[in-house]
């Protein structure tokens, strides 16, 4: 399959710990990316590779992988991290493809 | 800093052509792989296609290859989307991203530029 899977929304109580999962045949040989968007604002990515976070990311965000499925975790939700969550990698013709994203609701 | 700034964005009639540009600036541009990535109103984001670092290698998603065509010009810092035979379906915003590793880790993505096909 070169499609990748996301849960259509998660909710998570504030200050509490969410993992939000992404899964596809294809995570067996490409690692995940994971991007966070806002309303009206353009996605800004919050982790890569083997659980990398870039610059300006809380530590709060942490990734994980294991077989088809790649996972985005995090650790005491601020209510700034409601959001829309998407995940990409590569299909099995090395093109990208993204999952249909997770709205987290932080309660 | 690092910034992607989208332009060329606007309404046109089905079957007629559009050309996005994306001008970089705050890094070292023709050392880069670029994509373009868009995502239609309400939905999900949809990768559109990639060029490598030296424009040499070009990819397509299926939905639009054959009507689109990506390219850059590096010593402008610039790259394009050039858009013909526009269907409804191609209606959204569509953003710059860099490649930042891997083919697929997108960052920074610039603003977006809307593209509406009525």
């Amino acid at each position: 399959s070169s499609e990748l899977t996301q849960d259509p929304a998660v909710s998570v109580a504030l200050g509490q710990t969410v993992r939000i999962t992404c899964q596809g045949d294809s995570l067996r040989d490409f690692s995940a990316s994971w991007y966070q968007q806002k309303p009206g604002q353009a996605p800004v990515l919050v982790i890569y590779g083997k659980n990398i976070r870039p610059s300006g990311i809380p530590d709060r965000f942490s990734g994980s992988s294991s077989g088809n499925t790649a996972s985005l975790s995090i650790t005491g939700a601020q209510a700034e991290d409601e959001a829309d969550y998407y995940c990409n990698s590569r299909d099995s013709s090395g093109h990208v493809i993204f999952g249909g994203g997770t709205k987290l609701t932080v309660l | 800093q690092v910034q992607l700034v989208e332009s060329g964005g606007g309404v046109v009639q089905p079957g007629r052509s559009l050309r996005l540009s994306c001008a970089a600036s705050g890094f070292s541009f023709g050392g880069y792989a670029m994509h373009w990535v868009r995502q239609a109103p309400g939905r999900g984001l949809e990768w559109v296609a990639v060029i490598s670092y030296d424009g040499s290698k070009r990819e397509y998603a299926d939905s639009v290859g054959g009507r689109f065509t990506i390219s850059r010009d590096n010593s402008k810092n610039t790259m394009f989307l050039q858009m013909s035979s526009l269907r409804p379906d191609d209606t959204a915003l569509y953003y710059c991203v860099r490649d930042r590793v891997a083919g697929s880790t997108f960052d920074p993505w610039g603003q977006g530029t809307q593209v509406t096909v009525s």
